[in-house]
């Protein structure tokens, strides 16, 4: 059971725009930034959004990020094929004293 | 260019020892965050430890009191001592520096731990 919660799966066809929730509380997302992470299956992750919204170089300007009180939300607009992977929310938690992640949303390009 | 090239990974009997290292070359392991993060395949990420530039090291639960982090400036190098393993914590461990925190910017490629009899 994560600390985060994310959708198990999501889906969109080419072009759409997709968005993944992260859902925690007042002792992680409500008190420290949010990251966001892609996981192409058999490689290592990368790191796709930090503090809440800003793309680090070389991330496409299609995915965005958001946060609002405990709650924090990923869209990826103009869906491609390439963007088929996990995708993970993660922050600090002030309670346990550690990184938090959400359980990741598997994106699937129909 | 940051690159975290990892090594160490291995079949360990439970109850075992292990140390993990990740060589580091575009950052200095004196300045920025490292942290190790697992994942059992097929699972999601499982964070596991980070030191801070000033040395300050946080662990998570299930590790802690078995797992120690350490930095060798001088290779710039990063380390995960690992003892009493458990079937538990097999998994891929990946480790991973940042500039700010919390956040993970580059990442290692992997390495497969296995702890089974």
């Amino acid at each position: 059971q994560s600390v985060l919660t994310q959708p198990p799966s999501a889906s969109g066809t080419p072009g759409q725009k997709v968005t993944i929730s992260c859902s925690g509380g007042r002792s992680n997302i409500g008190s420290y930034i949010v990251n966001w992470y892609q996981q192409i299956p058999g490689t290592a992750p990368k790191l796709l959004i930090h503090s809440d919204s800003y793309r680090p170089a070389g991330v496409p300007d299609r995915f965005s990020a958001s946060k609002s009180g405990t709650s924090a939300s990923l869209a990826i607009s103009g869906l491609q094929s390439e963007d088929e992977a996990d995708y993970y929310c993660g922050t600090w938690d002030t309670i346990l004293d550690g990184v938090v992640f959400g359980g990741g949303t598997r994106l699937t390009v129909l | 260019e940051v690159q975290l090239v990892q090594s160490g990974g291995d079949l360990i009997q439970p109850g075992g020892s292990l140390t993990l290292s990740c060589a580091a070359s575009g950052i200095s392991v004196n300045v920025d965050y490292l942290s190790w993060v697992r994942q059992v395949p097929g699972k999601g990420l499982e964070w596991v430890s980070v030191m801070h530039p000033d040395g300050k090291t946080y662990y998570a639960g299930p590790v802690k009191g078995r797992f120690i982090i350490s930095r060798d400036s001088s290779k710039n190098t990063v380390f995960l001592q690992m003892t009493s393993l458990r079937v538990g914590d097999t998994a891929v461990y990946y480790c991973a520096s940042s500039t700010g925190w919390p956040g993970f910017d580059y990442w290692g490629q992997g390495t497969l731990v296995t702890v089974s009899s």
